[in-house]
């Protein structure tokens, strides 16, 4: 079993739907980590969480530490927002980044 | 807000040759940059840990003699794959966290070997 993972692996959408994806992972954390990767293959960091939740324009993410989960949501999607998006975390010893396998999101107009 | 630069954003070479990439934090000091592999469709595998001024920790199973890394400053850290050959065509791509942990990628670099 992974240590991060996420759900669902690929996921379609019409424009203008809301959009949630989720993250659970096993290990002891100092900070969880939502990515972006368009499809050329640059990777933008959308949130670094380590409790409670943050927005920042459409997206929102959430964090659960008692529960070891994390949801990112898209309110009002649009097909710029066709993406692969990562969850990753960091802690123990070495504070390395785990990944998630990512979701694939494509939506569609 | 703050910016990786990496370079070169492809770059297509020989069987054999050696490859040289970039990382630059262009408006922030980095004390430690990552460097990522990735395989199509795949997940980033880190490859190695970059500390300015000391010698990079490798993860298992990456040979540190072929995977060469330089942070020579707080905001450049070189990744020269040496003899590279066509298993080492990958999608690579650094990162730097900046203070306060949050992390800042580069583009991206995709080596083709031939």
């Amino acid at each position: 079993k992974n240590e991060v993972e996420q759900s669902p692996q690929n996921l379609t959408a019409q424009e203008g739907e809301f959009i949630t994806i989720n993250c659970s992972y096993s290990v002891g954390i100092s900070a969880l980590h939502w990515l972006q990767q368009h499809p050329g293959g640059g990777i933008v960091s959308l949130f670094m969480l380590s409790s409670g939740k943050k927005k920042h324009g459409r997206l929102i993410a959430t964090i659960n530490i008692q529960e070891k989960h994390s949801s990112l949501h898209i309110t009002a999607s649009h097909p710029r927002d066709s993406a692969v998006y990562i969850c990753a975390v960091s802690g123990g010893a070495t504070n390395k980044l785990i990944f998630g396998t990512g979701t694939l999101l494509a939506v569609q107009p | 807000g703050a910016v990786v630069s990496q370079h070169p954003s492809w770059v297509i070479c020989k069987s054999g040759t050696s490859v040289k990439i970039e990382c630059r934090s262009l408006d922030f000091q980095a004390t430690t940059m990552f460097w990522y592999r990735q395989f199509p469709k795949q997940s980033l595998m880190l490859m190695a840990t970059s500390n300015e001024g000391s010698k990079a920790t490798y993860e298992q199973g990456v040979e540190k003699d072929k995977f060469l890394i330089n942070h020579a400053s707080l905001t450049l850290s070189t990744l020269t794959v040496t003899s590279a050959h066509p298993e080492d065509s990958s999608f690579y791509i650094c990162s730097a966290r900046a203070m306060g942990g949050k992390l800042f990628f580069g583009s991206g670099t995709q080596l083709s070997v031939l």
